[in-house]
């Protein structure tokens, strides 16, 4: 059974701190790797992807993967209480379909 | 470009009662899915639709059916409805190996 692991919460931050959410995967074959926003009440909204090992940098957004770990997280820089949601970790399915497996998700409160 | 859209956005149905959500995309995706997502379970794969032409169980299946009426439209339909299907309903559509889309959602109660 492949299994998306997030760090229990919820993570509480005050305003302009980092918040750093993690996530593990258990299938040693995925290739990809999203981080998905949802605010209550809403559907998922997709804000970061990432491939290959290493930092990807969005704006405050950082993803950072670790293959060999089998780890991957999302650093907020710089935390907005806009920046107060669900997020969730997916990761892709070994294989030549999109199927993805996503953690139950983390949610975030920003303290102004 | 409406992206994904789904309907309804929101129903009440009896036990027993059948119904069919209608999810759309305009984006020329190949792949479409339909989740379910309840409180402290995540979102959950109930089928998928790899292709036009093609459907395949995903985690959740048991009570459900659904049909890729073209490359655009993907349906959920509920034979029999029971309490332990109330949840949110999220389709989605991707290209081939690239990120996930979702639509608004189908909140579904089942009394």
């Amino acid at each position: 059974q492949k299994e998306v692991e997030q760090n229990s919460g919820p993570l509480s931050v005050p305003e302009g701190a980092i918040a750093s959410l993690n996530c593990t995967y258990s299938d040693r074959g995925s290739q990809s790797f999203f981080w998905y926003r949802q605010y209550s009440g809403k559907s998922p909204e997709l804000i970061m992807s990432i491939y290959s090992n290493g930092d990807k940098e969005d704006g405050r957004f950082t993803a950072q993967l670790n293959k060999a770990s089998q780890y991957v997280s999302l650093l907020i820089r710089d935390s907005q209480p806009s920046d107060s949601a669900t997020y969730l970790c997916a990761v892709s399915e070994t294989g030549a379909n999109s199927k993805l497996t996503f953690g139950k998700g983390i949610t975030l409160s920003v303290r102004p | 470009n409406a992206g994904v859209t789904q309907t309804p956005k929101f129903q009440v149905l009896k036990t027993g009662q059948s119904m069919t959500l209608q999810c759309a995309q305009d984006m020329n995706h190949n792949s479409m899915y339909w989740y379910r997502q309840d409180p402290g379970m995540g979102l959950r794969l109930i089928y998928y639709s790899a292709s036009e032409g093609t459907t395949d169980k995903g985690e959740v299946p048991n009570g459900y059916n659904v049909s890729r009426l073209n490359k655009r439209e993907f349906s959920l339909r509920l034979e029999s409805a029971a309490p332990s299907q109330t949840s949110v309903y999220f389709c989605a559509s991707s290209a081939t190996r690239v990120e996930q889309f979702f639509g608004p959602g189908t909140r579904l109660t089942v009394l």
